[in-house]
């Protein structure tokens, strides 16, 4: 199984700044997932981010507010941008494109004051 | 649609008993996976089974196994001997789709808290 770590593991930013999530794989994967899970939900995805190609965003979601970067096959980082109370989620990355393997990292609690 | 549905939003069992947690799914695909993942309070996702929609068996893994019933589209999951420890979320997930641009990419049911009394 892929080891994934997560940075920050918890944190509690002001209203209209950015934070930047990073997710460290052990391994080179092909793609990774970015979800988000807000208070009492499940997981929604944000994105998809392949090595060398723009970062593929579910509906309701857009790069200017959520601006993901991939430069190589083992590290992957999320911006939350301009953030609002809303934005308080725990945001998870995954690591998948194997036969039945899908990890996810230890998660990123973010609280927006 | 939802594609996949949770209709438990909470289930209670006594330690060593065994407890059924329900999930169905929807797709159009004849290629998926179904996952089942725990979450603690602690908010990391914990795998733990898989089904292909292709397995002929039902997966098990440990105290953990899956009811897969193809034809209703359920794929239920079955803890026996519960622990205290099991306590937690459960969500079951779907994954659609063979390799490619989209594969790995995970829709989720709204989640079961299991509560495991003493």
């Amino acid at each position: 199984s892929a080891v994934i770590s997560q940075k920050p593991s918890r944190d509690i930013c002001q209203r209209g700044t950015s934070l930047t999530i990073q997710c460290q794989v052990d391994s080179q994967v092909t793609m990774m997932f970015w979800y988000r899970q807000q208070p009492g939900q499940s997981l929604t995805l944000i994105a998809t981010a392949n090595q060398g190609s723009e970062a593929t965003y579910e509906s309701g979601f857009v790069i200017d507010k959520f601006p993901i970067s991939r430069p190589n096959l083992t590290f992957s980082t999320l911006t939350v941008s301009n953030m609002s109370p809303e934005d308080s989620s725990i945001y998870l990355c995954s690591v998948g494109g194997g036969s039945y393997e899908q990890y996810f990292g230890p998660g990123t609690r973010l609280t927006v004051t | 649609a939802q594609k996949i549905t949770q209709t438990q939003p909470g289930m209670f069992v006594q330690e060593k008993e065994a407890v059924t947690l329900d999930c169905t799914y929807d797709t159009s695909d004849p290629s998926y996976g179904l996952f089942w993942y725990k979450q603690p309070s602690s908010g990391e996702m914990i795998f733990l089974i898989y089904q292909g929609s292709y397995d002929q068996q039902n997966a098990t893994e440990g105290r953990y196994s899956l009811n897969f019933q193809k034809a209703r589209k359920s794929a239920n999951l079955v803890i026996s001997a519960s622990q205290l420890g099991d306590s937690a979320m459960y969500f079951c997930a779907m994954r659609e789709g063979r390799r490619g641009t989209s594969y790995g990419k995970l829709t989720f049911g709204q989640g079961t808290i299991l509560t495991v009394h003493p």
